[in-house]
């Protein structure tokens, strides 16, 4: 089974500062990996998918995450933190059996930015 | 467009009463998905549909919990009888199809306390 694994459960960092969240994965078919962003009192969203092709991609929000088979990691990064980056962040990975998209979230990583 | 609307936000009820909540996919998607959100369990499937005819309900918890998707537009959770371990946000979520590769989208989630 697919699942995947955020080191971290809480990050802080300063406005402006390099947004790093890390997530590895295991799966034993080529997995897609998914970042969504949980703003507090909402739903999740969709921040960038990786499915097949380019290794980095780039989502919403000037965020971007590279695909590592070799390291079975699909890390998230954003060069300069705001504020309005706060949030909760999960990885997920998609379990292809059956051809939907069933979703295996991670336990997700709480992001704080300080000023 | 309005996206993916649940009712109600919150709800409050005491052990043993029947609790149902509702969710109202975006127009036109065909797969609905029901997650719940707990601190300590963090996001977990518990049922999906596609077409309206649930396709993988291995992640209800028990039999306590029940859900119905009578057509395109409409799904329900119920819970009967609630237990305060039931206490949690329950997210609904929708996609356009049942490809690996299909954007789930979230609503706001209904936050149930079970005294």
């Amino acid at each position: 089974a697919q699942s995947v694994t955020q080191l971290g459960s809480h990050v802080s960092v300063s406005e402006g500062a390099l947004v790093l969240l890390r997530c590895n994965y295991s799966s034993s078919v080529p997995p897609y990996l998914f970042w969504y962003v949980q703003y507090p009192n909402q739903g999740l969203q969709l921040l960038l998918k990786y499915t097949t092709g380019a290794t980095l991609v780039k989502g919403i929000n000037g965020f971007e995450a590279e695909f590592k088979k070799s390291e079975t990691s699909f890390h998230l990064t954003k060069p300069s933190a705001h504020m309005s980056d706060a949030a909760e962040y999960f990885c997920a990975v998609s379990d292809q059996r059956g051809g939907g998209n069933k979703l295996t979230f991670g336990t997700g990583t709480q992001l704080k930015v300080e000023l | 467009d309005a996206g993916v609307i649940q009712s109600p936000r919150h709800e409050v009820t005491e052990m043993g009463q029947e609790v149902t909540l509702r969710c109202k996919p975006i127009s036109g998607h065909n797969s609905l998905f029901w997650y719940r959100q707990t601190m300590m369990r963090g996001l977990e499937l518990l049922i999906y549909f596609n077409n309206n005819v649930p396709i993988d309900d291995s992640g209800m918890p028990e039999d306590r919990f029940s859900a119905k998707m009578p057509n395109a537009s409409f799904s329900t959770l119920k819970i009967q009888p609630s237990e305060p371990r039931d206490s949690a946000v329950y997210f609904c979520a929708s996609s356009l199809a049942h490809s690996i590769t299909d954007t789930q989208y979230f609503g706001p989630g209904t936050r149930l306390t079970v005294l």
